[in-house]
């Protein structure tokens, strides 16, 4: 069965330095992969995904995420943080043609 | 453009009531998702429809939840009776053609609680 995790519950980065949000999946095959943001009372939010073709793919608000397959990841980074991107970031792998699982959510902190 | 929306975006019942939540995908969207979210379990989804039709109903989790999908434009998930463990937030998604591989839509949510 397809699975994602996020190891960390919490990242805290000082604004205007570089974010990272970590998430390793495993899947059989080829992985489909999204990023999903959830700001407070507020549904989830697609930022990007990664289907086939360059490893580093570019998503809204100026976040992209760097597939790696030999290390079996797909990390969401921002070069320069804003105290707006303080959000809920979920990683996600497509499990067959219509199913997303969901990792367990990575609290991102942006101090001003 | 109007999002997947939902109703009501809070609703307080005692147990035992009968609860129904409601969502509109957006126009055009071909699959519907319904998902619960709690701390405990994260993000789970319940069901989801393609056309109308009910697909993949394996993560309800007993009985006392039922799924319509009456019309292209309208869903609902019931609950009856509800019970204190059900108390979470209820989203609802919604997709263009899924296989693919489109992004889901979601709509804010149904924040549930039952006494």
């Amino acid at each position: 069965a397809q699975s994602v995790a996020q190891p960390e519950d919490q990242v805290n980065v000082a604004e205007g330095n570089p974010l990272t949000v970590k998430c390793t999946y495993s899947v059989s095959g080829n992985p489909y992969l999204f990023w999903y943001v959830q700001y407070p009372n507020r549904g989830l939010q697609f930022l990007l995904k990664y289907i086939t073709g360059d490893n580093l793919v570019k998503g809204s608000y100026g976040f992209e995420a760097e597939f790696n397959k030999s290390q079996t990841s797909f990390h969401l980074k921002k070069p320069s943080a804003l105290v707006s991107d303080s959000a809920l970031y979920f990683c996600a792998v497509r499990e067959s043609s219509y199913k997303l699982i969901f990792g367990s959510g990575t609290r991102l902190l942006v101090r001003p | 453009d109007a999002g997947v929306i939902q109703s009501p975006r809070h609703e307080v019942t005692e147990m035992g009531q009968e609860v129904t939540l409601r969502c509109k995908p957006i126009s055009g969207h071909d699959y519907l998702f319904w998902y619960r979210q709690t701390m405990m379990r994260g993000l789970e989804l319940l069901i989801y429809f393609n056309n109308n039709v009910p697909i993949d109903d394996s993560g309800m989790p007993e009985d006392r939840f039922s799924a319509k999908m009456p019309n292209a434009s309208f869903s609902t998930l019931k609950i009856q009776p509800s019970e204190p463990r059900d108390s979470a937030v209820y989203f609802c998604a919604s997709s263009f053609r899924t296989g693919s591989n489109q992004p889901q839509h979601f709509g804010d949510g149904t924040r549930l609680s039952i006494l």
